[in-house]
């Protein structure tokens, strides 16, 4: 019984690089978002994604990617990593608010940019 | 747009003693609304959450929440706190046919011996 599953839990980049954190869910559920979690800022959302193939952004989607070509997979892609991407970041799934609503969340990956 | 306000940042309690986490949020209709729990270096995990009919609604771990949309709050309360409660406390809103969460950001809830 998996649920959310993101890998990898740390990362150390230098800045200027990329790299595709990896998200996947298996209970099959619709919704799919990224946050990133800073100190006394919550979380916030990066992108999120109603379903395969459809993405939208979220509250800071400036220097990351996402594409969802699968139900269970959503992958978010840092282009050219900076120091202020420097965070935790969580994976959630949800299915829609009439079948559940809550979302579950995935142990987070810590990244550190230098 | 939803938001979410919680107003404290750091809460201390003392074992054994009860506990009253606060939420206010700001949304036109009625949203939906959760608490979430982070303890150091997890995830989230889902405490309780509130979508319609009764306003007090029971969650895991002995927490309770009241709904009141008179004063657009959902606090969360505890009759008696452990030592293991410490952690991270999130409240979020969901608006109608929502496919996202709005989080606050955050109260640090410390136990004292």
């Amino acid at each position: 019984n998996a649920g959310v599953t993101q890998t990898p839990k740390f990362q150390v980049l230098k800045t200027g690089q990329s790299m595709t954190l990896q998200c996947a869910q298996d209970m099959n559920h619709e919704y799919m978002s990224w946050y990133r979690q800073d100190p006394g800022m919550g979380l916030r959302l990066i992108h999120y994604s109603v379903g395969a193939g459809i993405t939208d952004q979220g509250e800071v989607p400036n220097g990351y990617n996402v594409s969802r070509s699968t139900t269970e997979d959503f992958p978010l892609r840092l282009l050219s990593a900076a120091p202020s991407q420097t965070s935790v970041y969580f994976c959630a799934s949800s299915s829609r608010p009439g079948q559940g609503g809550e979302a579950f969340f995935g142990q987070g990956t810590r990244l550190t940019v230098v | 747009a939803q938001s979410v306000t919680q107003p404290d940042i750091h809460i201390t309690v003392s074992e054994g003693a009860s506990l009253e986490l606060r939420c206010n949020y700001s949304y036109g209709a009625t949203p939906y609304l959760f608490w979430y729990v982070q303890s150091p270096g997890q995830g989230l995990q889902l405490l309780l959450k509130y979508f319609s009919g009764d306003t007090l609604v029971q969650g895991i771990k002995g927490f309770e929440a009241e709904f009141k949309r008179s004063q657009s709050s959902f606090n969360l309360r505890k009759p008696s706190v452990h030592w293991s409660d410490a952690a991270e406390y999130f409240c979020a809103v969901g608006a109608s046919g929502y496919s996202t969460l709005t989080f606050g950001k955050g109260t640090m809830l410390l136990v004292s011996p």
